[in-house]
């Protein structure tokens, strides 16, 4: 089964710093990757998404993401964030077998003025 | 389009009554999930539908669960007896193709507590 790990749980980073967060997934085949931001007390938006191509992924706000194929992984950027990006961070994984999203657990991102 | 529509947002309910969410998903989109997120368990599948049909129910925890798309634009997700275990947000998506690929859209979800 497809599982999504990010390992990051907690983040605190000062305004203006550089954000990476990790994610990693387990399955071998060919996988479409998504990034969801979730603000407190709102629902799910999606961020990005790699379904081919270039493995570097643009999406909103600011954000970006790289799909490296050899080490399973699809790791969110930003390169200076602001306190309005406090938020948690999902990564998904859809492979092409199945319909549905598995989401890893969470990252909860934190920026102080 | 007003996007996935959810209700209630909330709903506070004893524990052994019946609790019944609703969700309208986007028109056009042929898939419909359903997601429980708890601080424990992140978000997990519960089932998903296409076209209407039940394809994966397997993430249903229990016979308690169970759930609905008896057209193309409504989907009920229902809990009897509800316990205080089911506490949580329950989320609504749909899927369906935005421009060359396909998009998940979620809804603002239902926070259920069960006291």
């Amino acid at each position: 089964a497809q599982s999504v790990s990010q390992h990051n749980h907690h983040v605190i980073l000062s305004e203006a710093a550089s954000l990476e967060l990790g994610c990693n997934y387990s399955y071998g085949g060919t996988v479409n990757l998504f990034w969801y931001v979730q603000y407190p007390g709102q629902h799910l938006q999606l961020l990005l998404k790699y379904f081919s191509g270039d493995p570097l992924v643009k999406g909103i706000k600011g954000f970006e993401a790289e799909f490296i194929k050899s080490k399973f992984s699809f790791n969110l950027r930003k390169p200076s964030v602001q306190w309005s990006d406090t938020a948690e961070y999902f990564c998904a994984v859809l492979d092409t077998g199945r319909r549905a999203l598995t989401f890893g657990s969470g990252t909860r991102l934190q920026v102080q003025p | 389009d007003a996007g996935v529509i959810q209700s209630p947002r909330h709903e506070v309910t004893e524990m052994g009554q019946e609790v019944t969410l609703r969700c309208k998903p986007i028109s056009g989109h042929d898939y419909l999930f359903w997601y429980r997120q708890t601080m424990m368990r992140g978000l997990e599948l519960l089932i998903y539908f296409n076209n209407n049909v039940p394809i994966d129910d397997s993430g249903m925890p229990e016979d308690r669960f169970s759930a609905k798309m008896p057209n193309a634009s409504f989907s009920t997700l229902k809990i009897q007896p509800s316990e205080p275990r089911d506490s949580a947000v329950y989320f609504c998506a749909s899927r369906g193709f935005i421009g060359l690929n396909y998009g998940y859209t979620f809804g603002s979800g239902t926070r259920l507590t069960v006291v």
